[in-house]
């Protein structure tokens, strides 16, 4: 199975908002929804921030949100704030009861 | 709230077996639903997926890893483990131990904090 295809980096300036993008096949997250989004400080285990495409766990910003289209998937963070400085990675389950990651996306807060 | 604590040997041989325990508190790892996975991340690299196993035994695992991973069960412990064969430096890694709430479909919900294991001679 393939890596899901996330944008090397992306950046925003406090107040701001971003987008981060999670490409797959009809396989992965154009099958299901069943897309997650991680998000991991250096040195850090990583925290889930959205599942099944939209939805955020107790305790989760409501500045974090997800949507998906077709075979793509995207987090989005309103109002950045420093600490939202982070790598993010997509998850997906896929028809062979796997699950595959994305490659991961440095968020730069400027 | 579950929580999750890796352990194992830190240095492993070229085309030796690499060995990782999850020691699981605050739930039992014979409830059902729940799926059990490893997760590692070579240095500096992304995230990626090695299995997963059911209460009952069930497993699936990344293709990629060709056969050489095999995750299994310790219910008078409490605790879950994976074995790699014939590691090579490409397995140099942080290992994570992972748990969903629900079988196959769920996110993954709760992370160990990550155990380096170094492949070397």
């Amino acid at each position: 199975q393939s890596a899901l295809t996330q944008p090397a980096s992306v950046s925003g300036s406090p107040g701001q908002s971003i987008t981060i993008s999670c490409t797959g096949t009809s396989s992965d997250v154009g099958a299901y929804n069943y897309v997650s989004w991680y998000q991991q400080h250096p040195g850090k285990a990583p925290k889930l921030m959205i599942y099944e495409v939209s939805n955020r766990p107790s305790g989760v910003s409501n500045r974090f949100s997800g949507s998906k289209s077709g075979n793509t998937a995207s987090l989005t963070i309103s109002g950045l704030q420093a600490e939202d400085e982070a790598d993010y990675y997509c998850s997906s389950y896929t028809t062979s009861s796997t699950q595959v990651f994305g490659g991961g996306t440095k968020l730069t807060v400027l | 709230q579950l929580q999750l604590q890796e352990s194992g040997s830190g240095l492993v041989k070229p085309s030796q077996t690499l060995s990782l325990t999850c020691a699981v508190s605050g739930g039992s790892i014979s409830s059902g639903g729940y799926s059990w996975s490893w997760i590692r991340q070579p240095p500096g690299k992304g995230l990626e997926w090695i299995g997963y196993i059911h209460h009952s035994g069930s497993t699936y695992y990344n293709p990629s890893l060709k056969s050489r991973a095999t995750i299994s069960l310790d219910r008078s412990k409490n605790q879950f483990s994976l074995k790699l064969t014939s590691v090579t430096d490409a397995d140099t890694a942080v290992y994570y131990c992972a748990s969903g709430k629900q079988w196959l479909l769920s996110p993954f919900d709760y992370w160990g904090q990550g155990t380096l294991v170094t492949v070397s001679s």
